[in-house]
């Protein structure tokens, strides 16, 4: 059950994109689309941002994306704002287990 | 609202036990897979143990044989007894609901805090 591999940190200016990569073995996407993406701000739970790969749950912006290629999973935030500086998870469910990435800080410079 | 409230954090010395339970409210709890997620400060996400509607039951290997997950649908309730407890497992930890067909954390509570230290 080892860990998703994730970029510790990326950075971006207001408006600009960002993505963040998500790397993991067979045996952890499987040939499902089993991955999904989580924000959280400093001192907040996590939040749901995106599901099944690319489904963004009712509410979350559009600038949110998500997609996935082999076994690396990518979140792209495009047009980024101040509000968007957290730390971001991927996750993935195997059968038995779920297995986080190990997280991502987002800085808006 | 749908609502997850977390309870029964607090310190506890190496070796004790605990019982954590999660309070669900605002949708039909009976129908929906849980899970406990913690988070030591300052680190990551780590998924602890899962329970289906039908009371299947999951665990991380770093929990295994320590910990149990259950649930009282009567109640409304998820509860993780904790044995054994090391200082590794100090964490907040969250209750979290599995999403009807999405594979995903769609609703967290705000998480209690379970300190093991002497």
């Amino acid at each position: 059950q080892s860990a998703l591999t994730q970029p510790p940190s990326v950075s971006g200016s207001p408006g600009q994109s960002v993505t963040i990569s998500c790397t993991g073995t067979s045996s952890d996407f499987g040939s499902y689309n089993r991955v999904s993406w989580y924000q959280q701000p400093p001192g907040t739970a996590p939040k749901l941002i995106i599901y099944e790969v690319s489904n963004r749950p009712s509410g979350v912006p559009d600038r949110f994306s998500g997609s996935k290629s082999g076994n690396t999973a990518s979140l792209t935030i495009s047009g980024l704002q101040a509000e968007d500086e957290a730390d971001y998870y991927c996750t993935s469910y195997t059968s038995i287990s779920v297995v986080f990435g190990g997280g991502t800080k987002l800085t808006v410079l | 609202e749908v609502q997850l409230v977390e309870s029964g954090g607090g310190l506890v010395q190496p070796g004790g036990s605990l019982r954590l339970s999660c309070a669900a409210s605002g949708f039909t709890f009976s129908s929906y897979d849980m899970h406990w997620v913690r988070q030591a400060t300052g680190k990551g996400l780590e998924w602890v143990s899962a329970i289906g509607n039908a009371g299947d039951k999951y665990y991380s290997d770093s929990v295994k044989g320590r910990f149990t997950i259950s649930r009282e649908n009567a109640k409304n309730s998820l509860y993780l007894q904790m044995n054994s407890l090391r200082a590794g497992d100090t964490a907040v930890y969250y209750c979290a609901r599995e999403g009807s067909g999405t594979d995903a954390f769609d609703i967290w509570g705000q998480g209690t805090m379970v300190t093991v230290s002497s």
